[in-house]
């Protein structure tokens, strides 16, 4: 079956670096994609990929190992406005996003 | 990035009633729509896939007789639900996928969403 996991919810301090994990079993792939959710509002989009290694773009960063079938988002210099939901969500072979149940995150002083 | 909109933002409406919801895709055009429901505290769920000018495919469980979508043009999807009652209230947001001509051709962009209340 296909199943993405991360873990339920995360604290970190203000100013710190925070990883969130996610592994993936899709059937096929065509990539990782992350999204943050606050609430109340729609998930917007954060990353994309689809090759092993690390994609940059900001404070946020996202990793993918595709032989280990694990992903993960790294938010650096957190801010009190990054305390959100960040959904994990796999692409499978038919192009459809297999969802993670999203991790909260929360952000204190 | 790319723009969708969805209206209404909110909507209250009697048991019995019908409610359609838009999603426009608005510098775009989505080859694809899909259709979420969002119960509080819970993870996104999947309720239909739509391909401009072809029926939607609905996951399992969801009635399609009672969750009608209409993905007219490339541009523009509609979800209608018919004969709202309480426990159909939830949160409604629409995603949008198209060839923008760029490597993340793949991406869903969301709507803000419909808040549903079914008194």
């Amino acid at each position: 079956g296909q199943n993405i996991d991360q873990p339920t919810e995360m604290t970190a301090t203000e100013g710190a670096i925070v990883q969130i994990n996610c592994t993936y079993q899709t059937s096929g792939f065509n990539g990782l994609f992350w999204y943050q959710q606050h609430a109340g509002e729609a998930p917007t989009f954060l990353s994309y990929n689809v090759l092993d290694g690390l994609e940059e773009k900001g404070r946020f960063s996202s990793f993918l190992s595709r032989s280990k079938g694990y992903s993960y988002l790294l938010l650096k210099e957190l801010q009190m406005k990054d305390s959100a939901s960040y959904l994990c969500a796999g692409m499978d072979s038919n192009y459809q996003l297999i969802w993670g149940a999203g991790t909260k995150l929360i952000i204190k002083p | 990035g790319a723009v969708v909109s969805q209206h209404p933002s909110r909507v209250i409406c009697k048991s019995g009633t019908s409610v359609k919801i838009e999603c426009r895709s608005l510098d775009f055009q989505a080859t694809t729509m899909f259709w979420y429901r969002q119960f509080p505290k819970q993870s996104l769920m999947l309720m239909a896939t739509s391909n401009e000018g072809s029926k939607a495919t609905y996951e399992q469980g969801v009635e399609k007789d009672k969750f009608l979508i209409n993905h007219a043009s490339l541009t523009l999807s509609t979800l209608t639900v018919t004969s709202a009652h309480p426990e159909d209230s939830s949160f409604y947001i629409c995603s949008a996928r198209g060839d923008r001509g760029q490597s993340t051709q793949e991406t869903q962009y969301f709507g803000p969403g419909t808040r549903l209340l079914v008194l």
